[in-house]
């Protein structure tokens, strides 16, 4: 069955430090998310990306934060300048269509755990 | 903005007992979902309830939508060990998804 995939699992970075989060969505699926979720909280949406664009963002995702898809498999997150309240769980989502679409189910991947120090 | 308010957010079941989740959202929801999670795993997608009167069901689990009451529930009949997870929902405005804040459920012998 298809999934999604994202690299590292976990990730330590030193405050300041930029990092990039990487995510392989589903195959044929046309619309990339983002979330966090900080340790034992809720699951915030950060951004939307779609037809290499981004389509929503949150409040959350200030000029720190920067989505790409390189190439035609990875979608990536990037921080720049790390912070220490960046420190969550980052998920990676894909789904065929929008959210507001017929085929909405989201699926996600594993996480990546982004410890800032 | 949509804000999405989960009750309770955390309960402890006997196994075999029946008992609800409530999800209320204060705006227009487009959808609402409901998602599980065990602990540090990803969120695994239960139900994606479209329109009024929604109701989705999969073995012990049901949820349903009232959109004039902006009120999703989840019920769980004749709970099990293995349902012991947190359980999310979530809405959508806008292609926005907001979440609850979850529901840490530990169902017990």
């Amino acid at each position: 069955e298809p999934e999604v995939t994202q690299t590292p699992s976990h990730q330590v970075t030193q405050m300041g430090q930029e990092v990039i989060l990487r995510c392989v969505p589903i195959s044929n699926h046309l619309y990339f998310y983002w979330y966090r979720q900080i340790l034992g909280q809720k699951v915030e949406f950060l951004v939307s990306f779609y037809n290499n664009e981004i389509s929503e963002k949150s409040e959350i995702f200030d000029d720190q934060f920067s989505v790409e898809r390189p190439d035609g498999s990875n979608f990536t997150l990037k921080i720049r300048s790390t912070k220490l309240e960046d420190s969550a769980m980052y998920f990676c989502a894909s789904s065929y269509s929008g959210l507001a679409g017929v085929y909405n189910e989201q699926f996600f991947g594993p996480g990546t755990r982004l410890t800032v120090l | 903005e949509l804000k999405v308010e989960q009750n309770p957010l955390f309960l402890s079941m006997q196994e075999g007992k029946n008992y609800t989740i409530y999800c209320n959202y204060s705006t227009t929801s487009d959808r609402l979902y409901w998602y599980r999670q065990d602990p540090g795993k990803s969120l695994e997608s239960l139900f994606v309830l479209l329109s009024n009167g929604a109701v989705k069901q999969e073995g012990r689990l049901m949820a349903s939508l009232d959109t004039k009451a902006r009120l999703s529930t989840l019920h769980i009949t004749a709970a099990v060990h293995d349902l012991s997870a947190t359980y999310f929902c979530a809405g959508l405005n806008n292609n926005d998804m907001r979440f609850g804040a979850g529901t840490r459920l530990t169902v017990k012998p």
